[in-house]
């Protein structure tokens, strides 16, 4: 069972709707990540999230917001999307790089499928 | 930077034989090896990593994958397959710092009966 919770597991929404995506996790992991998986496509990396700050955007458009309410709660804010940017989106987490040892693990959550109509 | 590439996007293997998923890796440092299975309508969960500490590793559901530095290669393997091996199969990348996973393309196992 993944301890990665990721909330709705389905949702559609209009393209001039605005919705969130919710993931939790309680391992105590200080990153935390949001991918985006297209059909038959690997994941693809979003933003990263380390100690509640954001370290990474692989370039995202602006339609896409994470918010890191505190270390256990990621959120993905989602407004005028596009039918494209329907896909499986992926939450995980990890322990902060220099923790853990090496090669800290990245765990993921169910994901939520998000369909744009 | 570092890269992933799996062989061979899908793999048709019989119940009982063996599986061999292949991983090519490209990175300028010493590299953190992952393997990830997807079952359908699934997230992504962790097979075995490679982090140094012995070139052969274990993981669950009884595969094993080898990393040979030589090769830059970081091969999955299970002696039998099992229906329930049925699944999209990720080998990742991450550097010394962890936090960025590049992916591979993925390999599709298929088991026939």
């Amino acid at each position: 069972d993944t301890e990665v919770t990721q909330t709705p597991k389905h949702l559609v929404m209009g393209m001039t709707n605005k919705k969130s995506l919710k993931c939790e996790q309680h391992m105590g992991h200080r990153a935390m990540y949001w991918y985006k998986q297209k059909a038959k496509k690997p994941p693809e990396l979003m933003f990263v999230y380390s100690y509640e700050k954001l370290s990474i955007n692989e370039s995202v458009p602006s339609r896409f917001s994470p918010e890191c309410p505190n270390s256990s709660l990621l959120n993905l804010h989602l407004h005028a999307l596009q039918p494209e940017d329907s896909a499986l989106y992926l939450c995980a987490s990890s322990q902060e790089r220099g923790s853990g040892g090496s090669g800290n693990t990245i765990y993921f959550g169910e994901g939520s499928w998000l369909t744009v109509v | 930077a570092q890269s992933v590439t799996q062989l061979g996007s899908h793999v048709s293997v019989s119940e009982g034989a063996l599986v061999l998923l292949r991983c090519n890796y490209s990175s300028s440092v010493p590299p953190y090896l992952f393997w990830y299975v997807q079952y359908p309508n699934q997230g992504l969960q962790l097979l075995l990593k490679y982090t140094s500490a012995a070139t052969l590793v274990k993981g669950i559901n009884g595969f094993e994958a080898e990393f040979k530095k030589s090769e830059t290669s970081f091969h999955l393997t299970k002696p039998s397959a099992h229906m329930s091996d049925a699944a999209e199969y990720f080998c990742a990348v991450s550097g010394a710092a962890g936090n960025k996973l590049t992916f591979g393309g993925g390999t599709r196992v298929l088991v026939k009966p």
